[in-house]
């Protein structure tokens, strides 16, 4: 089973509007964090946020928060008041674990695209 | 940012030929990890390393090897270039305490 699904297809938001990325993941450790990282088309990875199983409230970080909700093993995007530089390929990973064999493992990415 | 380079960032070489990519990191992290991206396949853990001369084999680590001799710089070999080895090639670096990787730029490899 993939332990990170991203399976929304190409998405498309207006200019100013909110937008949600799904992820959804899998895994038996009580122990793991989730990441959701941007790759512009210029090509490097921009980590946005992060959500530790542990923690009690849901991340923010600026227009960025990640909605966590644990019984549902879903950690969606949320990306408010959207702009053009939003557009982007973005990519939920997660950990497991901790330690020296704690390791990042990446969904397929979803495609941002935000029209004027 | 973690100070990490990537070269070379742009290689075409021809199958059955060894190649090798660097990484190059100036903070001192603990931490670092050799991915390729492909299309449909986001990015897959080539092979990582927790310390000096400390490696291990990730998800995709046929074909490949790494070595660490210093912490600031770790190595990724293609022993024998296949043109599966195509990809987009990225090193990424984490501090022991902190959950985040740090990206480099990426290397673009082509095996003709």
């Amino acid at each position: 089973a993939q332990k990170i699904t991203q399976t929304q297809p190409g998405m498309f938001v207006q200019e100013k509007e909110a937008v949600t990325l799904d992820c959804t993941y899998d895994t038996s450790d009580p122990s793991y964090g989730l990441f959701w990282y941007k790759q512009p088309s210029s090509g490097e990875m921009i980590f946005l946020i992060y959500q530790g199983s542990y923690d009690q409230q849901n991340a923010t970080e600026g227009r960025y928060s990640l909605n966590f909700q644990k019984a549902r093993k879903s950690a969606n995007l949320v990306i408010s008041a959207s702009q053009l530089g939003d557009s982007a390929m973005y990519f939920c990973a997660m950990r497991e674990g901790a330690g020296a064999n704690s390791k990042l493992t990446f969904g397929k990415g979803i495609t941002l695209s935000v029209r004027p | 940012d973690a100070g990490i380079t990537q070269s070379p960032r742009h290689k075409v070489t021809e199958t059955g030929t060894p190649v090798t990519l660097r990484c190059h990191q100036t903070e001192n992290h603990r931490y670092m990890y050799w991915y390729r991206q492909d299309p449909g396949h986001g990015l897959r853990l080539i092979h990582y390393s927790y310390g000096v001369k400390d490696t291990d084999k990730g998800e995709v680590s046929d074909g490949y090897s790494v070595s660490r001799s210093k912490t600031e710089d770790f190595l990724l070999t293609l022993e024998s270039a296949t043109s599966s080895q195509t990809s987009v090639y990225f090193c990424a670096t984490q501090r022991e305490t902190y959950n985040e990787q740090f990206f480099g730029p990426g290397t673009r490899l082509t095996v003709l």
